[in-house]
């Protein structure tokens, strides 16, 4: 089974400023697949981020961007120029690959993060 | 295109009585998936479709809850009877087949009292 661990409960950063989420995941498969999703207070999980195990480039979109450094098993996310509406839970989810299939996303507890002005 | 419709959005009931939640995942995924959130914590599968099959359903408690998803599009849930410990956030999901990205409705918030 795989394990999805978000070590940070709560954090928070202002406005403009950059934070990092951490990440770490355990696994003994070598194809899988990883990602980012934001929780607002309404509830809508929405995919900020997701990275093919098998690519060594860290995916970024626009201010979001990931540390994955796969031989420690670790899956970060930046989050660049912090705005308010960034506030919100963001969990770290791991699923395996298969190739005509879907597999369930085993997710961490999560990070709550606060954007104060 | 739209996305996840899950009704209704909140529910609250009575220990012992029965309650359905109903998804309608965006057209086109053939993956659907099921998800049960309790306050605080991650996601956790219940039951993910390819189509109308149930290709896993291991974590479903297969003594209170049921669910269905006729002619591989819409799916229900179902919860009979409902336990206090079932107060919890209901998410679906849908991907098309193969595709990694599952993309989530809304919720169904279920108070159980």
């Amino acid at each position: 089974a795989q394990t999805v661990t978000q070590s940070q409960p709560e954090m928070s950063v202002q406005e403009a400023e950059t934070v990092t989420l951490s990440c770490t995941y355990d696994t003994s498969e070598n194809n899988y697949y990883l990602f980012w999703y934001k929780q607002p207070p309404s509830r809508q999980m929405i995919l900020v981020i997701r990275q093919e195990a098998y690519k060594q480039q860290n995916a970024t979109e626009n201010r979001f961007s990931v540390n994955f450094q796969k031989a420690a098993k670790s899956f970060s996310l930046k989050i660049s120029d912090s705005q308010l509406g960034d506030t919100a839970m963001y969990f770290c989810a791991f699923m395996k690959h298969k190739q005509n299939s879907g597999y369930a996303l085993n997710f961490g507890k999560g990070t709550s993060l606060l954007v104060t002005p | 295109e739209a996305g996840v419709v899950q009704s209704p959005r909140y529910k609250i009931i009575e220990k012992k009585q029965p309650v359905a939640f109903w998804c309608n995942p965006i057209s086109g995924h053939n993956t659907l998936y099921w998800y049960l959130q309790n306050l605080g914590q991650g996601p956790e599968l219940l039951i993910r479709y390819e189509n109308e099959e149930a290709v896993d359903d291991s974590q479903l408690p297969k003594d209170r809850f049921s669910a269905e998803r006729l002619k591989g599009v819409d799916s229900t849930l179902k919860i009979q009877p409902a336990e206090l410990g079932d107060s919890a956030v209901y998410l679906c999901a849908s991907s098309r087949q193969g595709r990694e990205t599952q993309y989530f409705g809304p919720g169904t918030r279920l108070l159980v009292l």
